[in-house]
């Protein structure tokens, strides 16, 4: 399996301009999950779907950003209009029932943006 | 709510040291527990795990025993090699209303030096 893919690795973007994250998750898994990475938070879980579905938004820091997941294979997370403190690594995941019963969580190679 | 605590990093050790990483938790129920890796570069992925008490999980010479009675979580390796480098992540589900979520501790960065 190819794993989880996530596009793009790394993007460059103004203060004000809107970045949109990709992620595939694995095949077959019904749970994708949305984190964020930065020195000074550590790992924040932003969003979670399960079968398509939001379960739990809590984590999206404002309404600046937002996420879909239109279907099983696809996700995309949005940020409009960008800051440089959403200056951070995101990672996409996904899993079969999620971290129920000892479930792996399987990560993306995450990516990396910087907005200046 | 639920949470992991993790000991402050970072970590510097010798090859071939022994290492131990202390974790705890807070949960309601019984969790089940993980520990995740990172290594430079790369996204997390799964280390061991445990999913009830006592149990023991293993994996590429590390082990970490599941004790309810201390909500403890310990991360240990007899001798650690400069491929360990990384940052180590514990985490648990606690099932119920959290779904299929994992909680997070803060990470602990270990260097192993030659």
């Amino acid at each position: 399996d190819a794993g989880v893919i996530q596009s793009p690795r790394h993007e460059v973007t103004e203060m004000g301009q809107e970045v949109t994250l990709r992620c595939k998750p694995i095949s077959g898994h019904d749970y994708l999950f949305w984190y964020r990475q930065t020195m000074m938070r550590g790992l924040e879980l932003l969003i979670y779907f399960n079968n398509n579905v939001p379960i739990d938004d809590s984590g999206m820091p404002e309404d600046r950003f937002s996420a879909k997941m239109p279907n099983a294979s696809f996700s995309t997370l949005k940020i409009q209009p960008s800051e440089p403190r959403d200056s951070a690594v995101y990672f996409c995941a996904s899993s079969i029932q999620g971290a129920l019963s000892g479930n792996t969580i399987y990560f993306g190679e995450g990516s990396w943006l910087t907005v200046v | 709510g639920d949470s992991v605590t993790q000991m402050e990093g970072p970590v510097t050790l010798s090859e071939e040291a022994f290492l131990t990483i202390n974790c705890t938790y807070t949960a309601t129920g019984y969790p089940s527990l993980f520990w995740y890796v990172q290594y430079p570069g790369e996204g997390l992925q799964l280390l061991l795990k445990a999913t009830k008490a006592d149990d023991k999980g293993s994996n590429k010479g590390f082990e970490a025993t599941y004790r309810k009675e201390t909500t403890s979580f310990h991360l240990e390796k007899g001798s650690v090699q400069v491929s360990d480098s990384a940052v180590y992540f514990c985490a648990l589900n606690a099932g119920g209303t959290s779904y299929g979520k994992l909680t997070f501790g803060q990470g602990t960065i270990l260097t192993v030096h030659p």
